[in-house]
């Protein structure tokens, strides 16, 4: 099976830009979820979506949002960059987010913003 | 209180020695608990998860729960340099989200040839 897809995999962007990342789960799973990881704050979650519905936010500003498509792939939009948000952007995904499930990660999107 | 906090490391062992990597979570609903390793450049990758109390065991991985101390530790017997990486300890069904990953802020191991 293929694993999760992201792209693109580099972008640099200037500030007051927006930008949309894309993420293609591994076939048959369902649920997605996208974190943001900086040296400074670690990995911290942003949403899940499962069935095109986002079932749980983080505490990111509203300028982070994301959607699914009725394929599963999702994609995430941060609009008005800052500085701030230069990290890497990872996607994962698991058959139905369940509690037990191992979520998947993808190689990640990194994001520059100058 | 940090929701999962891991010893803040680096950690640096010798080829062949038992590394102890060390992870406390402060939601005591938490009900999934995974061990992730990155590698520096790379996304992570599942090492090993554990849902009950004891351990759970996989090659030279021991993964080891305790619930009541709000406690999990991973073992990595017989390091290997390629085992060099952050290690990320993740948590699951914490804040009342079933659905999110809850992290720690990683360990770096260093296994020293």
């Amino acid at each position: 099976k293929a694993g999760v897809t992201q792209t693109p995999r580099y972008l640099i962007k200037t500030r007051g830009q927006q930008v949309t990342l894309s993420c293609s789960p591994i076939s048959g799973h369902r649920s997605v979820s996208w974190y943001q990881q900086t040296p400074g704050q670690g990995l911290q979650f942003l949403f899940e979506y499962f069935s095109e519905t986002q079932r749980n936010k983080g505490n990111f500003p509203g300028r982070f949002s994301g959607r699914q498509f009725s394929n599963s792939r999702s994609e995430m939009n941060v609009s008005t960059l800052e500085l701030g948000d230069s990290a890497l952007y990872l996607c994962a995904s698991s058959p139905s987010g369940g509690l037990s499930e191992t979520q998947y990660f993808g190689p990640g999107t990194r994001l520059l913003v100058l | 209180q940090k929701e999962v906090e891991q010893n803040s490391g680096p950690l640096s062992v010798p080829e062949g020695a038992i590394a102890s990597l060390n992870c406390t979570y402060s939601d005591r609903v938490s009900q999934s608990f995974f061990w992730y390793r990155q590698y520096s450049g790379k996304s992570p990758e599942l090492i090993m998860s554990i849902y009950s109390n004891g351990d759970k065991e996989d090659g030279r991985f021991t993964a080891q729960l305790n619930k009541a101390s709000q406690y999990v530790s991973l073992l990595i017997r017989d390091s290997q340099p390629s085992d060099s990486a952050t290690y990320l300890c993740a948590v699951k069904g914490s804040g009342g989200s079933n659905y999110k990953l809850t992290f720690g802020k990683g360990t770096l191991l260093t296994v020293n040839p």
